[in-house]
């Protein structure tokens, strides 16, 4: 079945830093991948969608790459500051579902000042 | 615009009991998405409505049912609740067809007693 795995352990790092997030999935081929954002008892905030024929993308201080052979993406926030500390999640469409998702268990970031 | 909108944002039961949660996409947006979210599953696709009719279905019993209306308005049943029922159940609104971004409401807090 599809699979979709985040590192489970909190990243700190320190503001002004690039901070890298991992998504890897398997037994998939997505059409595409996306990038949400989630504060605690709030709902996720899309950030960016990225389809199987693009390699990169970028949106102010956010790039996600997209390795379909590798069968990974990685979320990159350039120059970090403490109010992007989240929960990054990962989540790919379903086979045969547009908007069916499926998330990853997200990666806690911690930027510190 | 308006956001996505859900009712009621808290929600205490108990077991045996059914519940109805609302949701109010954005305007313009046709297709409406529920998950259930909880610490140890995760973001779990529970069933996505668009033009009023049940497009993609996850992995949930009958307990859980949905409907959507001309207006595009949603709502989720859940019957005979358990105590694993309890989430934060989101709802999430886009535009319909092709790869879309989702946007999300605050979201309900279910609790069962």
């Amino acid at each position: 079945s599809q699979k979709i795995e985040q590192n489970s352990e909190a990243l700190n790092i320190q503001e002004g830093k690039t901070a890298t997030l991992t998504c890897n999935y398997t037994n998939y081929s997505p059409a595409y991948l996306q990038w949400y954002r989630q504060d605690p008892g709030r709902g996720p905030v899309f950030l960016l969608l990225i389809r199987e024929n693009e390699k990169e993308k970028r949106k102010e201080r956010l790039k996600v790459t997209f390795d379909t052979t590798l069968k990974q993406s990685l979320f990159h926030i350039t120059a970090s500051q403490p109010a992007d500390s989240a929960t990054y999640l990962c989540a790919l469409p379903i086979s045969g579902g547009y908007n069916k998702l499926i998330f990853g268990a997200g990666t806690r970031l911690a930027v510190h000042p | 615009k308006a956001g996505v909108t859900q009712t009621p944002r808290y929600l205490i039961k108990t077991r045996g009991q059914q519940v109805t949660l609302s949701c109010s996409p954005i305007s313009g947006h046709r297709s409406v998405s529920w998950y259930q979210q909880t610490p140890g599953q995760g973001l779990q696709f529970l069933f996505e409505y668009f033009s009023e009719t049940q497009r993609n279905k996850g992995n949930f019993p009958g307990r859980f049912s949905g409907r959507q209306f001309s207006n595009s308005r949603s709502e989720m049943n859940v019957s005979t609740l358990e105590l694993g029922d309890s989430a934060l159940y989101l709802c999430a609104s886009s535009v319909g067809q092709g790869y879309n971004e989702q946007f999300f409401g605050p979201g309900t807090r279910l609790t069962v007693l």
